[in-house]
């Protein structure tokens, strides 16, 4: 299994501001996923950040508002940009580990006011 | 276009009785796993069971066991002796392996487990 440390777990931001949230994987994985979760929803997928290549975005999602970097096998950020309330969630970041076995990071919990 | 339907919001159980949580789920993938996953309120995604599609035995990992039938693309999930532990949300959760690699849940099923 594939142990990922994601980071900040939360954060409470001004409108119009960025965040950068980061995420650790403890082994080389060459799938990694970030996803959102509106509060007592299911998980929506905002892109897949492959290595060596640019992220590739779900229908809604845009590189201006929501860009990836992936800069090697074990780690990659999601910055939300120009933040206002509506993008209050929860981001989660997965990695996709043996077996096609997708494992997670704890989140993290997004207030903007 | 994949999807996954969960059609139960919220069961209920009995500790130490069984419980059976529905997925449906519809792929073009000629090649695809099947999840379920366990989020408790401290929001860690946790993986419960996995199955494969090319496989007709149904997946058991102690407690918990699928039902899997893929011509009616149906993948249940049946927790048995219940425990308190067990309260969460569940997804159910489908992902192919023919190169798109989209994991792709359903809509969650609260589960709770009463003493």
């Amino acid at each position: 299994s594939a142990v990922i440390s994601q980071k900040p777990s939360r954060d409470i931001c001004q409108r119009g501001t960025s965040l950068t949230i980061q995420c650790q994987v403890d082994s080389q994985v060459t799938m990694m996923f970030w996803y959102r979760q509106q509060p007592g929803q299911s998980l929506t997928l905002i892109a897949t950040a492959n290595q060596g290549s640019e992220a590739t975005y779900e229908s809604g999602f845009v590189i201006d508002k929501f860009p990836i970097s992936r800069p090697n096998l074990t780690f990659s950020t999601l910055t939300v940009s120009n933040m206002s309330p509506e993008d209050s969630s929860i981001y989660l970041c997965s990695a996709q580990g043996a077996g096609e076995k997708l494992f997670f990071g704890s989140g993290t919990q997004l207030s903007v006011l | 276009a994949q999807t996954v339907t969960q059609s139960q919001p919220e069961m209920s159980v009995q500790e130490a009785e069984t419980v059976t949580l529905s997925c449906t789920y519809d792929t073009s993938e000629s090649d695809y796993y099947l999840f379920w996953y366990k989020q408790p309120p401290s929001r860690q995604m946790i993986l419960v069971i996995r199955q494969e599609a090319y496989k007709q035995q149904n997946a058991t990992e102690n407690r918990f066991s699928v039902n899997f039938q893929k011509a009616a693309k149906s993948f249940s999930l049946k927790i048995s002796d219940s425990q308190l532990g067990d309260a969460a949300m569940y997804f159910c959760a489908s992902g192919g392996t023919s190169g798109t690699y989209k994991y792709i849940f359903g809509t969650g099923t609260r589960l709770k487990v009463l003493a």
